[in-house]
């Protein structure tokens, strides 16, 4: 089984429908990200969590919201979806690794989101 | 943004053949990680450097950081076709990790 599993891997929705995308680790890492990633713009990170308590805006929260409902969830919401949401979207976990700072990310497959 | 740039954007080379990618970033780091993803796949961890190394070796890699150019360069050498993917360069800023668009490595037998 992967460590970092998302669900679903595919979606196809329509604009103004709420869609949850989930994220599961067995890594026990207490740090969670989330990505998205659009063709040519790499990985933009959307929120991350240091710990079940800590909730953080990345570089593009605008339109999503997040819930750590424990260590090992952490799902993405669209509270209504608009079709330049579509994009693959990653989970990533990390552990602390030296002196406080962060160690390599571990991630899912990807959910692919499809906003029409 | 904080995102980094890669260069070049896309790459072509014979199997055997080195590549080389650049990585320029914008803010001070803590250190710096070169991820490989194959086609629509999530990405995988291939190195880390810390911003008081200079280089660092694993296997067929070698990366290099210049903090003072704000740079850094992945060297992958005797390529080989399975080594045809995108590759990151991910910048750690207090724990938030920030990726460059990435240089698609195409590998031809």
């Amino acid at each position: 089984d992967a460590d970092v599993t998302q669900t679903p891997r595919n979606r196809i929705t329509k604009t103004g429908k709420r869609i949850m995308l989930e994220c599961s680790q067995t890594k026990g890492h207490d740090r969670m990200y989330w990505y998205r990633q659009d063709p040519g713009l790499g990985l933009r990170l959307i929120y991350y969590s240091f710990d079940v308590k800590d909730i953080n805006k990345g570089e593009i929260s605008d339109g999503y919201s997040v819930s750590r409902q424990a260590q090992a969830k952490f799902s993405l919401s669209l509270e209504s979806a608009i079709p330049n949401q579509t994009a693959l979207y990653f989970c990533a976990t990390s552990d602390l690794w030296d002196r406080g700072h962060t160690g390599e990310l571990f991630f899912g497959e990807g959910s692919r989101l499809t906003v029409l | 943004s904080q995102q980094g740039e890669e260069d070049p954007q896309a790459l072509s080379i014979q199997e055997g053949e080195n590549a080389t990618m650049n990585c320029s970033y914008k803010t001070s780091i803590n250190n710096l990680q070169w991820y490989r993803q194959n086609s629509g796949r999530g990405l995988v961890h291939l190195i880390l450097i810390r911003s008081n190394e200079r280089e660092k070796h694993s296997g067929r890699l070698r990366v290099t950081l210049d903090t003072s150019k704000k740079s850094s360069s992945l060297l992958i050498t005797a390529s080989r076709a399975a080594d045809t993917a995108s590759y990151f360069c991910a910048t750690d800023n207090f724990n938030k990790f920030y990726f460059g668009s990435g240089t698609k490595l195409n590998v031809k037998p």
